[in-house]
């Protein structure tokens, strides 16, 4: 079992849609959380951070960390065709002397006009 | 500022040769880690380096696969005897220092091609 599952899609929604994205992960050491977007050919780029259970807001953007049930979610509100990308979660502990990443998979999201 | 920078972009090989890539960090940035992307696959960790030094290796699959990092900047990720497998999008970022290590800073990545 992977420490972060995430399913890849694609996900294909219409322009202004709400979109859900999520991860599951096992080791309870993971203490911060991170979203990032990749767009084709490009490295990924941080979106959101968190660091405790709760919502965290930032224009269209919501991240949502549940530690009790180990799930995380992004949810994107009127979604735009520029925000067609990859999202990928990651997660993070202290460990051996530094925060180690840990990243899901990855899913892909095409939001059509 | 200049964000993280890798070269070559694209990079295509034959089975058995060997490939250096190369990574130009953040000035300032102490903390560089090498990643590896698969087709549909997520980040998979490679190595970090805090400085010059590599404290955690661990990621790196086969002795084929070496880094090295010179003057705290640039990183030189070389994989020798290069195998069909070793096709991926090579990823480096880099952080402040490794307490903000969550904060990495990507480069556009290599992309490898092993024929």
């Amino acid at each position: 079992q992977k420490e972060v599952e995430q399913d890849p899609g694609p996900l294909s929604v219409p322009e202004g849609a709400i979109v859900s994205l999520n991860c599951t992960y096992s080791n309870s050491a993971f203490q911060y959380f991170m979203w990032y977007r990749q767009y084709s050919r490009k490295g990924p780029e941080l979106l959101m951070y968190t660091y405790s259970s709760g919502n965290k807001e930032d224009g269209r953007f919501t991240a949502q960390v549940d530690k009790s049930s180990k799930y995380i979610s992004l949810f994107i509100r009127d979604s735009q065709p520029s925000d067609s990308a990859t999202y990928l979660c990651a997660m993070s502990s202290f460990s051996g002397g530094y925060n180690k990443l840990i990243f899901g998979a990855g899913t892909r999201l095409a939001v059509h006009p | 500022g200049a964000g993280v920078s890798q070269s070559p972009s694209n990079k295509v090989t034959e089975k058995g040769k060997d490939v250096e890539l190369r990574c130009d960090p953040i000035s300032g940035h102490t903390a560089l880690y090498w990643y590896r992307q698969s087709l549909g696959q997520g980040l998979e960790f490679l190595i970090y380096f805090q400085g010059n030094s590599a404290p955690d290796k661990s990621g790196l699959p086969s002795d084929r696969f070496s880094a090295e990092r010179t003057g705290g900047s640039v990183s030189t990720l070389t994989i020798q005897r290069t195998q069909q497998e070793d096709s991926a999008v090579y990823l480096c970022a880099s952080s402040p220092d490794e307490a903000s290590g969550d904060e990495q800073f990507f480069g556009p990545g290599t992309r490898l091609t092993v024929l």
